[in-house]
């Protein structure tokens, strides 16, 4: 199984921030990782797919980079919207596996 | 636009069963492959099972094996997953999931006695 290491757990941060969370794979995954966006109660939003594409919709302050086994989720100046917790995925191989999770709370 | 819409989640006591379905529009339902999802309450996320386009191969969590079962029918866009001799650890809200983009709202299953 692919074991995901997504750090920090958590942070505080201030509006306007750079924000940055990482995901690290115990293998490669090529860029078949991943990132969510949760709200509390609600469903995951997808933010990042394949590493780095954004998805239509999504605020262009998101960005993703890496490949192989490290990855970089970024929020570039962080806004009241984006305090949630935000998740990488691998679909790379069987069991998919998620990160542990990142919970985004304001300073 | 895309849509998945869960049901048939309930409380059930340990040992039941349940059939939770996943009903979809917006996209051409055969040409995706879908997960379950599962998510117990205030925790991360946890992959289930997984089918194919057409209903062919499917994968399942090593937790789920042999109790699960996850099918499809892409006449009716609905995608299924079958859950027998359940336990109280499989509580959680489970969410279908279009490939890995699109999630639906999910839906509450309870085992408890």
């Amino acid at each position: 199984d692919i074991q995901m290491t997504q750090s920090p757990s958590s942070l505080s941060a201030s509006l306007g921030d750079r924000v940055i969370i990482t995901c690290r794979t115990s293998q490669s995954v090529t860029t078949n990782l991943h990132w969510y966006q949760q709200k509390p109660g609600k469903a995951p939003k997808l933010l990042i797919y394949r590493a780095s594409t954004l998805p239509n919709g999504v605020p262009s302050r998101f960005s993703g980079s890496g490949s192989e086994t490290d990855f970089t989720l970024t929020i570039s100046s962080l806004q009241p919207d984006d305090f949630a917790t935000y998740y990488c995925h691998q679909s790379h191989s069987t069991p998919l596996t998620f990160g542990g999770g990142t919970k985004v709370e304001i300073k | 636009e895309v849509q998945l819409v869960e049901s048939g989640g309930d409380r059930v006591q340990p040992g039941g069963s349940l059939r939770l379905a996943c009903t979809v529009s917006g996209f051409t339902f055969s040409d995706y492959w879908m997960h379950w999802v599962r998510q117990d309450p205030g925790k991360g996320l946890v992959w289930v099972a997984r089918i194919n386009s057409d209903g062919s191969s499917t994968s399942y969590a090593d937790s789920v094996k042999g109790r699960f079962t996850v099918s499809r029918d892409n006449a009716k866009n609905i995608l299924f997953l079958q859950m027998n001799s359940l336990r109280v650890e499989d509580t959680a809200v489970y969410f279908c999931l279009r490939a890995s983009d699109y999630w639906g709202q999910g839906t509450l299953v309870t085992v408890s006695s």
